[in-house]
């Protein structure tokens, strides 16, 4: 399978842990972005990179959340001391290339916090 | 920033029958639409994108249009199928910048 894959699918966690996703984009793919989905509701856009440099964060994105992309491939999404409101989809998609401006999606990986 | 509001929230249309999804945005500089269609449990994949020197496009059974005046876009599904059913999201993006914003979704069944 090459596209988006994201790891883990699920997670199930206590209040006031930490957790960490992991995001693969397609290989190709310099651009990397992180979105949350809640039930009933669009993605909201969390946060860019361009290869390692993130260019944008959603004032979403509390000082609980850092993402990284140390070598320009794969990206890390971490909350700490999570919260119930954390408890939502976290999707990752990437798009590459001059004037190709789709994103595709990973598969998401579902938080819930207890 | 760009705000995108999207209707019918829900849409039941008789199998054979056309489909139309409605959005408007309200920033004028935004240049990009995708539309997105998500299966339960699914990720969201890109079903057709319109960019804004285009009023119109087509493939197969979808079609979008786009209204640059009124800030106005919208999806045809037309012969609509029962794998048309899902939840249909449009998005924006502003000139230059990269996030998309995305509407509150569409929630499309169709029945046989």
């Amino acid at each position: 399978d090459t596209g988006v894959s994201q790891n883990p699918r699920h997670k199930i966690t206590k209040r006031g842990q930490n957790v960490t996703f992991r995001c693969d984009p397609i290989s190709e793919h310099n651009r990397l972005y992180w979105y949350r989905q809640t039930l009933g509701q669009g993605p909201e856009f969390l946060t860019y990179f361009q290869n390692e440099a993130q260019l944008e964060k959603s004032r979403l994105l509390s000082d609980r959340f850092s993402a990284e992309r140390p070598k320009g491939s794969f990206s890390t999404l971490e909350i700490q001391r999570t919260e119930q409101g954390d408890s939502a989809m976290y999707l990752c998609a990437s798009s590459g290339g001059w004037y190709q401006e789709t994103q595709y999606f990973g598969p998401g990986t579902r938080l819930l916090v207890l | 920033g760009e705000n995108v509001e999207q209707h019918p929230s829900t849409l039941s249309v008789q199998e054979g029958d056309s489909a139309v999804i409605k959005c408007t945005y309200s920033d004028s500089a935004s240049n990009y639409f995708p539309w997105y269609k998500q299966e339960l449990g699914k990720r969201p994949q890109l079903i057709i994108d319109i960019r804004s020197n285009v009023g119109e496009k087509k493939d197969q059974r979808i079609a979008v249009t786009l209204n640059k005046t009124a800030k106005h876009f919208s999806l045809h599904i037309t012969e609509t199928q029962p794998e048309d059913s899902a939840v249909y999201f449009c998005a924006a993006r502003i000139f230059g910048n990269e996030k998309l914003t995305f509407g509150t979704g569409t929630r499309l069944t169709i029945i046989p």
